[in-house]
């Protein structure tokens, strides 16, 4: 069975500009998290969203949006690009929502912004 | 609010030697605890978790951690360290109710030969 896949693997951007992550959950699971992580730090979390609908949104700006499409699959959206926005960017997906639930993590998109 | 201490950012250890990463939370409600491994360039796999019951929790590849309530610890071992056990180790939280796992800062493995 495939597990959590994301595109792509590596980007290149640069201040300004803005980017579109993509993220598909292993079969059957109906929840999808975000993390960014910097390097050195651990992940910190951007949102969840569950059947379709934002369930949970972590200490991000407004311009760091997400959604979640009818086959679970999810984008992660970054308008207006900043140099701290370089990170590691996984998706998480799990059967239900609860955070008790076992996340299985993708292996990420390296986000460089120039 | 959660959060997640993990007391030294580089641990080094010999093969066959004794790992122990060490893990302190701060939670106000029962917590949910995690710990995860890192590979190079890849994501995170889940290694243990304890929700409710047992608080000795066993794990993958011969890891397991003890929920110690009274001292808000949730340190993970292993009794004898392998070459392949080289990875970054992460320690989370979470809450009945939050959606979100908290992370520690991390703890970089090595294991000398």
């Amino acid at each position: 069975d495939a597990g959590v896949t994301q595109s792509p693997t590596h980007l290149i951007k640069t201040r300004g500009q803005h980017v579109t992550l993509r993220c598909s959950p292993i079969s059957g699971h109906k929840s999808v998290s975000w993390y960014q992580q910097v390097l050195g730090q651990g992940p910190q979390f951007i949102f969840q969203y569950y059947e379709k609908e934002e369930r949970g949104r972590g200490n991000f700006p407004d311009r760091f949006s997400a959604r979640q499409f009818p086959n679970y699959s999810s984008e992660l959206n970054v308008n207006a690009l900043l140099l701290g926005d370089s990170a590691l960017y996984l998706c998480a997906s799990s059967l239900e929502s609860e955070s008790y639930n076992e996340q299985f993590f993708g292996p990420g998109t390296r986000l460089t912004v120039l | 609010a959660q959060s997640v201490t993990q007391l030294g950012s580089h641990v080094s250890v010999s093969e066959g030697a004794l790992v122990l990463l060490r893990c302190n939370y701060s939670s106000s409600v029962p917590p949910y605890l995690f710990w995860y491994v890192q590979y190079p360039n890849q994501g995170l796999q889940l290694l243990l978790k304890y929700t409710t019951g047992a608080t000795l929790v066993k794990g993958i590849n011969g890891f397991e951690a003890e929920f110690k309530k009274s001292e808000t610890s949730f340190h993970l071992t292993k009794p004898s360290a392998h070459m392949s056990d080289a990875a970054e180790y992460f320690c989370a939280v979470s809450v009945t109710g939050r959606r979100a796992l908290t992370f520690g800062s991390g703890t970089r493995l090595q294991v000398q030969p």
